[in-house]
């Protein structure tokens, strides 16, 4: 059992829009801790693809953003490519463990 | 450019010991904190053990606390996970992870090397 939650998976056709959700607590991303969240393509390590809530490293797309309110964090991808197709993780601090947290990750499939 | 390379993963048995190193080149290493994150097969992401840029505070994750250390050697750009007592949960890719940058905290992982599988098992 992740601390943080987010959906096993989501799915879209190409061009189409789709959102993961990471869902934490009050010691965790409701205390302020900021979220990032990585891609892990079949086979890979994974990648930094948003820090700091809603930051993108160079050399992300401008098609993957982030946002959070609360104990709530989302990633979108707008323009889903099939190159998109993999697993994405969402990960923050969490006051109470004195340590970092992640997601259970969401595999995202492209039609 | 940054690159990691984990080496020292391999088949040890429930008990034994297994020593991982994460050799460090593209970055000044002795200023970046650095942290091993585990990933058992077809699981997710499990933060182990951290480390700050100087070595002189670690942190592990409470599945490992007693069993894993974590160290580094800045004169030669390399960082170590000392695992004994190992038990059949152990068993994953672990990865080396430098944080993005240095501004304190916990910052996220920006590089990540390509792993190494630890196997427990008799």
């Amino acid at each position: 059992q992740s601390v943080l939650t987010q959906p096993p998976s989501v799915s879209g056709a190409p061009g189409q829009r789709v959102t993961i959700s990471c869902t934490g607590s009050s010691s965790n991303i409701g205390a302020g801790y900021d979220v990032h969240w990585y891609q892990q393509l079949p086979g890979t390590a994974p990648k930094l693809l948003i820090y700091d809530n809603n930051n993108r490293p160079s050399g992300v797309p401008d098609r993957f953003s982030g946002s959070k309110s609360g104990t709530l964090a989302s990633l979108a991808i707008s323009g889903l490519q099939a190159e998109d197709e993999a697993d994405y993780y969402c990960q923050s601090s969490d006051s109470s463990l004195r340590s970092r947290v992640f997601g259970g990750g969401t595999k995202l499939t492209v039609l | 450019e940054v690159h990691l390379l984990e080496s020292g993963g391999g088949l040890v048995q429930p008990g034994g010991s297994l020593r991982l190193s994460c050799a460090a080149s593209g970055f000044i290493f002795s200023s970046y904190a650095m942290s091993w994150v585990r990933q058992a097969p077809g699981k997710g992401l499990e933060w182990v053990s951290a480390i700050t840029g100087s070595g002189g505070t670690t942190n592990h994750a409470d599945s490992v606390k007693g069993r894993f250390t974590i160290s580094r050697d800045n004169s030669r750009n390399t960082l170590y996970l000392q695992m004994n007592s190992l038990r059949a949960e152990d068993t994953a890719v672990y990865y080396c992870a430098k944080v993005l940058d240095t501004s304190g905290g916990y910052r996220p992982f920006g590089h990540w090397g390509q792993g190494t599988l630890v196997t427990v098992s008799s």
